[in-house]
């Protein structure tokens, strides 16, 4: 059980084009999902805390024009990375939190890596 | 800040022996926990350590948590080339916010 998925795994754009990556609870329902990216040998940095049915909230730094939140539903969680630049090429991975009392163990998705050409 | 802080960087062993990474923070937490991530994967929970248990095991891990000196670490015994990965301590606080140190790259050699 707990497993989230991603999609898609990799994606390659253009730049100044806008990308979404969806990060799915596929047998629990989630209040809070996290989105966090990665840089090449580098350590995951939280952007934001996506919680179903208000506004994310995001860290320090992180612009939230450009990188849009959407948490729809208990299950699902969209990152949109608006107006992509080669310096948002990155794995960006989520984490969905079961909302269980007593649990704090976040689960993570597989990662999308995306590539601005 | 970075919360956390692996140490070694990074860690090369021969199978069957066994490895010790070590994670400092800064700040007081909720929890401690370690995760595994194989290159250009997603991440693989391993143990959560709660701030008031000094030592917990999970099959070949073994970690341990002193938080007067704000610091854990992580046991693999009889380590395995399957256990080749990036390892990472990640801190919470009460709010759930994860916290991820800069991992150990520890490489098995067969």
């Amino acid at each position: 059980g707990a497993v989230v998925s991603q999609h898609p795994s990799w994606v390659i754009c253009k730049s100044g084009t806008s990308v979404k990556i969806e990060c799915r609870s596929l047998d629990f329902q989630a209040t809070t999902m996290f989105w966090y990216r990665q840089f090449p040998k580098q350590s995951l940095m939280l952007m934001a805390t996506s919680n179903e049915g208000s506004k994310a909230t995001y860290e320090q730094g992180v612009e939230k024009d450009k990188f849009l939140i959407n948490h729809a539903s208990l299950t699902l969680s969209t990152l949109t990375v608006t107006s992509a630049h080669p310096e948002d090429s990155s794995f960006y991975i989520c984490s969905a939190e079961p909302g269980t009392s007593g649990t704090d163990t976040q689960y993570f998705g597989p990662g999308t890596r995306l590539t601005v050409l | 800040s970075q919360q956390g802080e692996e140490d070694p960087q990074a860690l090369s062993i021969q199978e069957g022996e066994n490895a010790t990474m070590n994670c400092s923070y800064k700040t007081s937490i909720n929890n401690l926990q370690w995760y595994r991530q194989n290159s250009g994967r997603g991440l693989v929970h391993l143990i959560l350590i709660r701030s008031n248990e000094r030592e917990k095991h999970s099959g070949r891990l073994r970690v341990t948590l002193d938080t007067s000196k704000k610091s854990s670490s992580l046991l693999i015994t009889a380590s395995r080339a399957a256990d080749t990965a990036s390892y990472f301590c990640a801190t919470a606080r009460s709010n759930y916010k994860l916290t991820f140190g800069k991992g150990t790259l520890l490489t098995v050699n067969p």
